[in-house]
């Protein structure tokens, strides 16, 4: 399996910070990779797909770079209802999820 | 995007099995891969395996080969996971997922593993 390092595993920003997740791959994953948002109680929401794309209908302040190994995900002014697990997971094989980044506010 | 609608909660003994359910809720898979995803308490989300409804191919991760079945049901449009043997560390929300593209066709059937349409969650407790 694919291994995803996912950090870092939790951090506590402020409202309007800058918030940056970062997501590392075993192998070269290509572009292969989604980022997920997960808050408890709810169904996982696809934010990401293919490293760089922006799903349908989730705010432009998400965004996501990287290729390879090596990705990462920004939240450019983080509000309060971005407090969540944010999960990466790559389809160069089989799915694997990276660990999880819960992010709260300071 | 239409969500899918999944089974009830389930409680369940060790050893036995859990078949959990997974409906679009106004419309059809068609050829959209389903896939499941499972989250243990604490834990993260666990990709456990999927299928095209409309070829019936089954594909699983190698954890769960052997235990899991996933099959899907085209006349009611239904998918359905099957975990049998079932471990107290089998305690999960399990999630049925829709990919965000559909699945090519019987020949040359893709799954892009993106899953963009989710269900509600199915908490199944495997208790003594």
């Amino acid at each position: 399996d694919i291994q995803m390092t996912q950090s870092p595993s939790s951090l506590s920003a402020s409202v309007g910070d800058r918030v940056t997740i970062t997501c590392q791959a075993s192998l070269d994953i290509n572009n292969y990779l989604n980022w997920y948002q997960h808050k408890p109680g709810r169904a996982p929401k696809l934010l990401i797909y293919d490293a760089i794309n922006l799903e349908t209908g989730v705010p432009s302040r998400f965004s996501g770079s990287g290729s390879g190994t090596d990705f990462t995900f920004t939240i450019s002014s983080l509000q309060p209802e971005d407090i969540a697990t944010y999960y990466c997971q790559q389809y160069d094989n089989l799915p694997t999820f990276g660990g999880g980044t819960k992010v709260e506010i300071k | 995007q239409v969500p899918l609608v999944q089974s009830g909660a389930e409680l369940k003994k060790p050893g036995s099995s859990v078949k959990v359910s997974c409906k679009p809720s106004g419309d059809t898979f068609s050829n959209y891969p389903v896939y499941w995803v499972r989250q243990a308490p604490g834990q993260g989300l666990e990709w456990m395996g999927g299928i095209i409804p409309g070829f019936g191919i089954p594909i699983y991760a190698q954890k769960f080969q052997g235990r899991v079945t996933i099959t899907a049901d085209k006349s009611t449009s239904t998918a359905y996971m099957e975990l049998s043997s079932l471990k107290f560390e089998d305690t999960a929300v399990y999630y049925c997922a829709r990919d965000r593209r559909d699945g090519g066709n019987y020949y040359t059937p893709y799954y892009h593993f993106t899953m963009a349409v989710w269900g509600q969650g199915t908490t199944v407790t495997v208790s003594s």
